[in-house]
C-alpha cells in the first residue's frame, strides 16, 4: 500500500527567512514524486517533480526538493520565502498502472509568510 | 484557452436537486479525474477515465454520476446530495498512455468547483 505523511499542517515563518516542508511516504512499488502548492479559490498548481535521473529538483520560483529514497523522504525547500509563497502545498507519489497512473496526495502543509 | 476549465466556479444547491459539473481540458491529455477536496482531509480520488473508459471508481456514492463523452470532457452529474458532500471538486487531465503503453505525467488541474449543499 502507498500513503503519504505530511507531518506539519501549518508552518508559520518570516519573510525572507529559509523554510521546510517534510515529506514522508510509503510505498510498496517504485514511485514518482511531485510537489502541488494551491493558492486561495484556485485549484492544484504542479511545483516539482522526480521522475529519475538527479535527486536534486528545482522549480523557476527558487523551492527545491531532494528525492531521498533510504528515509523515503521528498522535503521540499526554499532558502528565502516570499509574501507570495503563502499557500497550501501537497506532496504527492505516483506509480502507473497498466492503463492510469495512480496518485497519492499528503493532507497538506499551510506556508504562512508574515511580513 | 488552455489548461483545464471547470463551470461553474460555484454552486449552491438544494438536496433534491439535479445538477452537473463540467470540466474541459485543453491539453490533449487521454486521462480525467475526479477529485474531492475536503477541510481538513486529503485530497480524495473518485473517478478516472483513461480514453475515454472509466478505469476507476473509488466507492463513490451513486448520487455522483461521470460522464466521458470524449477525451476532453468529463461531466458529474449530481442528484439528492447530502449536506456532507459540499466540498471542492476538482477535475484534472494527464498524459497516462503513451505509443500504447503506460506514461507516467503530473496531474494538471482546474480551479474546482466550490458546491454548497444546503
Amino acid at each position: 500500500a502507498q500513503s503519504v505523511t505530511q507531518l506539519d499542517s501549518q508552518v508559520p515563518v518570516f519573510e525572507e527567512a529559509p523554510v521546510e516542508l517534510r515529506c514522508n511516504y510509503s510505498s510498496s512499488v517504485s514511485v514518482y514524486l511531485f510537489w502541488y502548492v494551491q493558492y486561495p479559490n484556485q485549484g492544484l498548481q504542479l511545483l516539482l517533480k522526480y521522475l529519475s535521473g538527479s535527486t536534486l529538483v528545482e522549480s523557476i520560483n527558487g523551492f527545491e526538493a531532494e528525492f531521498n529514497k533510504s528515509q523515503t523522504s521528498f522535503h521540499l525547500r526554499k532558502p528565502s520565502v516570499h509574501i507570495s509563497d503563502t499557500a497550501e502545498y501537497f506532496c504527492a507519489v505516483s506509480f502507473s498502472l497498466y492503463n492510469f497512473n495512480k496518485f497519492y496526495f499528503g493532507s497538506g502543509t499551510k506556508l504562512n509568510v508574515k511580513p | 484557452e488552455t489548461g483545464v476549465t471547470q463551470t461553474p466556479r460555484h454552486l449552491v444547491m438544494g438536496m433534491t436537486n439535479k445538477k452537473s459539473l463540467k470540466c474541459e481540458q485543453h491539453l490533449g491529455h487521454n486521462a480525467m479525474y475526479w477529485y474531492k477536496q475536503s477541510a481538513k482531509k486529503p485530497l480524495e480520488l473518485m473517478f478516472v477515465y483513461s480514453l475515454e473508459e472509466r478505469v476507476e471508481n473509488n466507492s463513490v456514492p451513486s448520487r455522483f454520476s461521470p460522464e466521458c463523452p470524449n477525451s476532453s470532457h468529463l461531466f458529474l452529474h449530481l442528484h439528492t446530495l447530502q449536506p456532507e458532500d459540499s466540498a471542492l471538486y476538482l477535475c484534472a487531465s494527464s498524459q497516462d498512455i503513451l505509443g500504447g503503453s503506460s506514461y507516467n505525467s503530473p496531474l494538471h488541474f482546474g480551479n474546482g468547483t466550490r458546491l454548497t449543499v444546503t
